[in-house]
């Protein structure tokens, strides 16, 4: 069983802040997956990366896969309010999207005002 | 785009009664569908895989007879919780596959078995 580890799990800072999160495993994966979910919803698709140290940018949200396809990093910028909410990672190693995804167990993030 | 619907948002039924849930992809014909859930303050765990017209593939430790799975067309594929009990109550939610490596996913059902 592939596992994603993910950190940290609860993050709280102000508004303004920047952060870093982070999703590493010991697997090779073809495409990594960020998501963010609301409470009662399903998580709903920010970004994937396939290519080995491929960055992808979603205006303050910078996304970095590493350069093996083990890991990545979702960095935000000037964190504000909106940003609240649980960022998940999620990882698939079938070479093709054919398999289900591997999630990491998400983190928690608070920005307060 | 890449819409995905669920029916029933929320559904209460009593032990030992079926329920069922049903994945629609609204605006995409969707290769595979997979099935997951969602226990509170957990992350999601994946429960089987649906391939239109085939066998569902479920997960090691996922009873395929308990948590049947029919995916009769490329836009709905269904999940039937069979007996259910206290223990299967959870967040269930579905995601859909176009073709490439993204999953849409659908905005779950919340079942609670009393």
């Amino acid at each position: 069983t592939q596992l994603l580890e993910q950190s940290p799990q609860f993050l709280s800072i102000q508004e303004g802040e920047n952060l870093t999160v982070y999703c590493n495993s010991s697997s090779v994966f073809s495409s990594l997956q960020w998501y963010r979910q609301e409470p009662g919803e399903g998580p709903v698709l920010l970004v994937t990366v396939v290519t080995g140290g491929e960055v992808k940018k979603l205006k303050r949200l910078t996304f970095q896969f590493g350069d093996a396809r083990k890991d990545s990093s979702l960095h935000i910028t000037a964190a504000q309010p909106g940003d609240t909410g649980l960022y998940l990672c999620a990882g698939d190693t079938s070479g093709g999207g054919a398999d289900g995804l591997t999630f990491g167990k998400g983190t928690h993030l608070i920005i307060q005002p | 785009g890449a819409v995905v619907s669920q029916h029933p948002s929320r559904v209460i039924c009593k032990s030992g009664t079926s329920v069922k849930i049903e994945c629609r992809s609204l605006d995409f014909q969707a290769t595979t569908m997979f099935w997951y859930r969602q226990f509170p303050k957990q992350s999601l765990m994946l429960m089987a895989t649906s391939n239109e017209g085939s066998k569902a593939t479920y997960e090691q430790g996922v009873e395929k007879d308990k948590f049947l799975i029919n995916h009769a067309s490329l836009t709905l594929s269904t999940l039937t919780v069979t007996s259910a009990h206290p223990e299967d109550s959870s967040f269930y939610i579905c995601s859909a596959r176009q073709g490439g490596y993204e999953q849409y996913f659908g905005p779950g059902t919340r079942l609670t078995v009393t």
